[in-house]
């Protein structure tokens, strides 16, 4: 099946510095990937979606300056989280779509950030 | 504007059938998505739907979409202490990329 991951999969840092995030899909060449965000026992919150070789596009309320996505290939997408907070921390998932019937998303196991 | 809604809370006993259910807002969706999600993980595509459906059963997965009502559920056989986990309703909304509109998650205890 498709397999998603991410890199890393939890990240203790100082507030003040810049975190990235990597996700990839392994096994297949994806059109689009979704970056979102989950706080604790709460749904997932898009933030962004992106496609290879394009800007990404913001939901409404998301800092594109603070929350920078690179997609550099049909198989990476970046999210660096710049000058984190603590209020940054949360639980970050990317997704991974193919152009197919249901066009379904194959998701990574998330992200844990806990910035200090 | 664009919103799905859960039941945040379903306790069943090991053996029984549990029922999940889902409201949506937008006519427009494609697709209607049910995920599994344990903890500390990702999401993990149980089954999906097509919006021009009205059922669609999967093993111990049965799906009903009431389309006039908006309402979808998500019905697990014979349920066992496997399956406690969060389950997440989604529409794929029509046009764009396909976002994603989740529903804020119904979480399920299976007791003995």
């Amino acid at each position: 099946g498709a397999v998603v991951s991410q890199h890393p999969s939890w990240v203790i840092c100082k507030s003040g510095t810049s975190v990235k995030i990597e996700c990839r899909s392994l096994d297949f060449q994806a059109t689009t990937m979704f970056w979102y965000r989950q706080f604790p026992k709460q749904s997932l919150m898009l933030m962004a979606t992106s496609n290879e070789g394009s800007k990404a596009t913001y939901e409404q309320g998301v800092e594109k300056d603070k929350f920078l996505i690179n997609h550099a290939s049909l198989t990476l997408s970046t999210l660096t989280v710049t000058s984190a907070h603590p209020e940054d921390s949360s639980f970050y998932i990317c997704s991974a779509s193919i152009q197919r019937d249901n066009n379904e998303q194959f998701f990574g196991p998330g992200t844990r950030l806990t910035v200090l | 504007g664009e919103d799905v809604e859960q039941s945040l809370f379903l306790s069943v006993r090991e053996g029984d059938s549990s029922v999940i259910n889902c409201t949506y807002t937008d006519s427009s969706s494609t697709y209607l998505y049910w995920y599994k999600q344990e903890p500390g993980a990702g999401l993990q595509l149980l089954t999906y739907i097509f919006s021009n459906m009205d059922m669609k059963q999967d093993q111990r997965l049965t799906v009903l979409l009431n389309k006039k009502d908006k309402h979808l559920s998500l019905r697990i056989a014979d349920t066992q202490t496997g399956d406690s986990a969060i389950y997440f309703c989604a529409e794929a909304l029509y046009g764009g990329y396909n976002k994603l509109i989740f529903g804020a998650g119904t979480r399920l205890a299976v007791h003995p």
